[in-house]
């Protein structure tokens, strides 16, 4: 989990406001992920990205946008959030190839 | 389209006893399929994978997975369970046919396994 980081970790916001989570890698991935996980639903893909100049929606993206702003750094923005916005928020990467992701350690927020 | 099944939110078993959680799968083409665990306040953690080869794949902690094609599962099994193995699990595939941008993992609801004495 070290090779990949997310700040913050805990996040209390209120409905309206403007929210970045940030995302590093230090495994030199070309490939990066961002999921949102509720309880009993699983993991929901939100967006992804396959280099710094490729950005994609995923499941979910409505309410949120990406930067893919180097190699190493996603950064997923909630523009203005609300309550069903209140999750845990992963950061994933994964090689060129694909086989198998590896996720950072998470970012629960909460939007009240 | 990919989907993953995960039949059963919870999964109770004695320490010492094997332990098996489901996952069944459905994609167009042939699969990549993995099994992801996840401990409290932690993120997913990788297991073990099946890329192609031996059906039966050993992975981290004494888990392993037995990849069935004419029933489209994944199952994971340990024959010795731990306590610490309690946490939440994770199956997913990947279309082996899928490449470049399309390559995503679609993942299960998960399965919290819990371990008792």
């Amino acid at each position: 989990d070290a090779d990949v980081t997310q700040t913050p970790r805990n996040r209390i916001t209120k409905t309206g406001k403007r929210i970045m989570l940030e995302c590093s890698q230090t495994k030199g991935h070309d490939r990066m992920y961002w999921y949102r996980q509720d309880p009993g639903l699983g993991l929901q893909l939100i967006y992804y990205s396959f280099d710094v100049k490729d950005i994609n929606k995923g499941e979910i993206s409505d309410g949120y946008s990406v930067s893919r702003q180097a190699q190493a750094k996603f950064s997923l923005s909630l523009e203005s959030a609300i309550p069903n916005q209140t999750a845990l928020y992963f950061c994933a990467t994964s090689d060129s190839r694909g086989l198998g992701q590896f996720f950072g350690p998470g970012t629960r927020l909460t939007v009240l | 389209a990919q989907s993953v099944a995960q039949p059963e939110d919870q999964v109770n078993v004695a320490e010492g006893n094997p332990l098996t959680v489901k996952c069944t799968y459905s994609v167009s083409g042939n699969p990549y399929l993995f099994w992801y665990v996840q401990y409290p306040n932690r993120g997913l953690q990788f297991l073990l994978k099946y890329i192609t080869g031996d059906n039966l794949v050993k992975g981290s902690y004494g888990f392993e997975a037995e990849f069935n094609k004419s029933q489209t599962s994944f199952h994971l099994k340990k024959p010795s369970a731990l306590v610490s193995d309690s946490a939440l699990y994770f199956c997913a595939v990947r279309d082996m046919r899928d490449t470049g941008t399309a390559s995503k993992l679609t993942f299960g609801t998960g399965t919290r396994l819990q371990v008792t004495l």
